[in-house]
């Protein structure tokens, strides 16, 4: 079946350090691919997505590229800051399924 | 515009009694999913409707779960009896047809099974 498999966790780094968090998938065909947060307290939500191959997904200075020959999403951040301090979800999902298949998470924590 | 909304945020309980969970969607939201995410874990989808019809329950364990969305609207989760292993937060999401794969997320119910 389709999986994902995200780099464990937690994630220990200084204020404007440089972020990268792996994901690689396995799935029959060609999947959207997600990078969901959780915030501490708060629900999941949506940080960036991809619908094919090569596509860039960006949002609050977080990227991720869908690596079809590597089957790989990862998630990377220029400069944290210290509100980015949560649990990182790598997921996908297939058009017909319409459901999610997340990754077991990573927890960021930036320190000042 | 309110977001996915559940309740009770937290439950405990003593193991073999009953537990409920409600959720009301996103309004217009036609999918609506409940996902089970144990600590440290990331969530798994334990049932899918489309509407008012349950379309992806092949997760769901049938021997002690039913959930149930009469309308298309709510949906409830129920467990009985619960059990210790049971023990988890419990994540309603919606999802419309303009959404583009984007899955709204409520808080989740946390459940402690003592």
């Amino acid at each position: 079946g389709d999986s994902v498999t995200q780099m464990e966790g937690p994630v220990t780094l200084s204020e404007e350090a440089f972020l990268t968090i792996n994901c690689t998938y396995t799935a029959t065909g060609y999947p959207s691919l997600f990078w969901y947060v959780q915030y501490p307290g708060e629900g999941l939500q949506l940080l960036l997505k991809a619908t094919k191959a090569d596509d860039k997904g960006s949002n609050k200075g977080f990227e991720a590229t869908y690596r079809k020959e590597t089957t790989s999403f990862h998630l990377e951040k220029g400069s944290v800051q210290v509100s980015d301090s949560a649990v990182y979800f790598c997921a996908l999902s297939f058009a017909g399924r319409r459901a999610l298949t997340f990754g077991s998470g990573t927890r960021l924590q930036v320190q000042p | 515009e309110a977001g996915v909304v559940q309740s009770p945020r937290y439950k405990i309980i003593e193991k073999k009694q009953p537990v409920a969970f409600w959720c009301n969607p996103i309004s217009g939201h036609n999918t609506l999913y409940w996902y089970l995410q144990n600590l440290g874990q990331g969530p798994e989808l334990l049932i899918r409707y489309e509407n008012e019809e349950a379309v992806d329950d092949s997760q769901l364990p049938k021997d002690r779960f039913s959930a149930e969305r009469l309308k298309g609207v709510d949906s409830t989760l129920k467990i009985q009896p619960a059990e210790l292993g049971d023990s988890a937060v419990y994540l309603c999401a919606s999802t419309g047809s303009g959404s583009s794969g984007e899955l709204f997320f409520g808080e989740g119910s946390r459940l402690t099974v003592l």
